[in-house]
């Protein structure tokens, strides 16, 4: 089954810019979409189709998708933004659906 | 607005089965599938299937099938989920998401649903 790699943790100081990866291979030929889960609150998504921002997420937030890697990009990151990030695609092949292992943001 | 809505928390005792409720609003109920999301404690996001809105058509990740079976009611715009033989390691949050006609991603979440597994 297909598998997505994201790093358990990314750390940021307030005002910088955060990026989260999220490998898997040939993933540039896939749509890559993006879920925020705040602490005890439900997934919320945040960019969809590689690089759509979902209504009404600021535009500090944007995707890319090349090659084994889509990225993430938190940019003037904010204390709100501290979160878990899980990225997802859909795989034609047994589990159509697949998440990756979730990224934790914390904001320094 | 687009919302789902889950039924409360469970307690259950291992081999006992629990049903999940998840009533949607806010838009024509079958246009859209509707998929199951559970997330055991500190971990992350896992699929556990679909069903289609209209012909209640589904789809189980491999691990769940013969122990889980999804069911809608059009009449009341629900979609139910139901684990048997529950074990320990099934005590989760359980989420249901809308699929998105347009693409396969999901938008909105329900608030989720606690499910303890315990003696």
């Amino acid at each position: 089954s297909y598998v997505l790699t994201q790093p358990p943790s990314v750390s940021v100081a307030p005002g910088h810019t955060a990026r989260i990866t999220c490998g898997g291979n040939s993933i540039g030929r896939k749509s890559v979409h993006w879920y925020q889960q705040k602490a005890g609150q439900a997934p919320v998504v945040v960019v969809f189709d590689d690089s759509d921002r979902s209504l009404g997420i600021p535009d500090r937030f944007s995707g890319s998708n090349s090659g084994n890697t889509a990225t993430l990009t938190i940019s003037r990151v904010e204390p709100g933004d501290e979160a878990d990030y899980y990225c997802q695609v859909w795989d034609s092949f047994t589990d159509p659906v697949v998440f990756g292992g979730g990224t934790k943001l914390t904001v320094l | 607005q687009v919302q789902l809505v889950q039924s409360g928390a469970e307690v259950k005792e291992p081999g006992a089965s629990v049903k999940v409720s998840c009533k949607a609003s806010g838009y024509t109920f079958t246009s859209c599938g509707i998929s199951w999301v559970r997330q055991a404690p500190g971990q992350g996001l896992e699929w556990m299937g679909w069903i289609s809105g209209d012909s209640g058509n589904t789809n189980y990740a491999q691990k769940f099938q013969g122990r889980v079976t999804m069911t809608t009611d059009i009449s009341t715009s629900t979609a139910y989920m139901e684990v048997r033989r529950l074990r320990s390691d099934d005590t989760a949050v359980y989420y249901c998401a809308r699929d998105v006609p347009t693409g396969n991603w999901f938008d909105p979440w329900g608030q989720g649903t606690q499910v303890t597994v315990a003696s």
